[in-house]
């Protein structure tokens, strides 16, 4: 069975970071794009970023950049995003969703891991 | 990059039919047939219903199908169920190789 478990949110002052973390199994994670979606209270969903099978390619909405990385270790079935310099509007449910190669299809996701960015 | 235009509620009764569209530009939706379209209910994971435009993932039902023409997308939903009731988001690949959902679209079944 396909499963994608996020862990490592929490409450967070702004400006602080925050490191999540995916764990995949039951497929072979090199062998997807894998991707962050959030959605804030009220809100819809928002794309993050995503990052090719070997790591070699990344890529962010404008409001990631500079300050979140996403990374992957297909060797430990996981793929992280690195949150730095958080804001208010950061507050969220991350998703971690897997896509494979040249199609739209994000099959599985995450059941979410709350970020709650607030002083 | 813009979220993609999709009304903020439909609704229908049981049995009838509806469409929700999702509107992009020429940067997105109109320059691939890498759209799809997730159902969520609060508090669940997000679940695909349609990718590339029209195919439907293994255990959807056929009473959901999507289209596209230019650059908005479409789904439809027939023989509507309560179980149908749900936001749905539509995405595009962009021209920038970055992902964009749209605002999302609440369903009602009456």
């Amino acid at each position: 069975e396909v499963q994608l478990v996020e862990s490592g949110g929490g409450l967070v002052q702004p400006g602080g970071s925050l490191r999540l973390s995916c764990a995949a199994s039951g497929f072979t994670l090199s062998a997807y794009w894998m991707s962050w979606v959030r959605q804030a209270p009220g809100k819809g969903l928002e794309w993050v970023a995503n990052i090719k099978q070997d790591g070699s390619e990344e890529y962010y909405v404008d409001s990631a950049k500079g300050g979140f990385t996403i990374t992957r270790d297909n060797a430990k079935n996981s793929v992280y995003l690195q949150m730095n310099g958080l804001r208010v509007e950061d507050t969220a449910v991350y998703y971690c969703t897997r896509r494979g190669p040249g199609t739209s299809k994000r099959d599985s996701w995450g059941q979410g891991t709350l970020v709650t960015v607030s002083s | 990059q813009s979220a993609l235009t999709q009304p903020a509620s439909v609704s229908g009764s049981p049995g009838q039919s509806i469409t929700i569209s999702c509107t992009g530009t020429s940067t997105d939706i109109g320059a691939y047939n890498y759209v799809s379209w997730y159902q969520h209910h609060p508090g669940k994971a997000p679940k695909l219903v349609v990718y590339d435009v029209s195919y439907r993932p293994s255990g959807v039902s056929n009473r959901i199908s999507g289209s596209k023409s230019g650059n908005t997308a479409s789904l439809t939903i027939s023989g509507l169920q309560a179980e149908d009731e749900a936001d749905y988001y539509c995405s595009s690949y962009t021209i920038s190789r970055i992902w964009v959902f749209g605002g999302g679209t609440k369903l009602t079944v009456l």
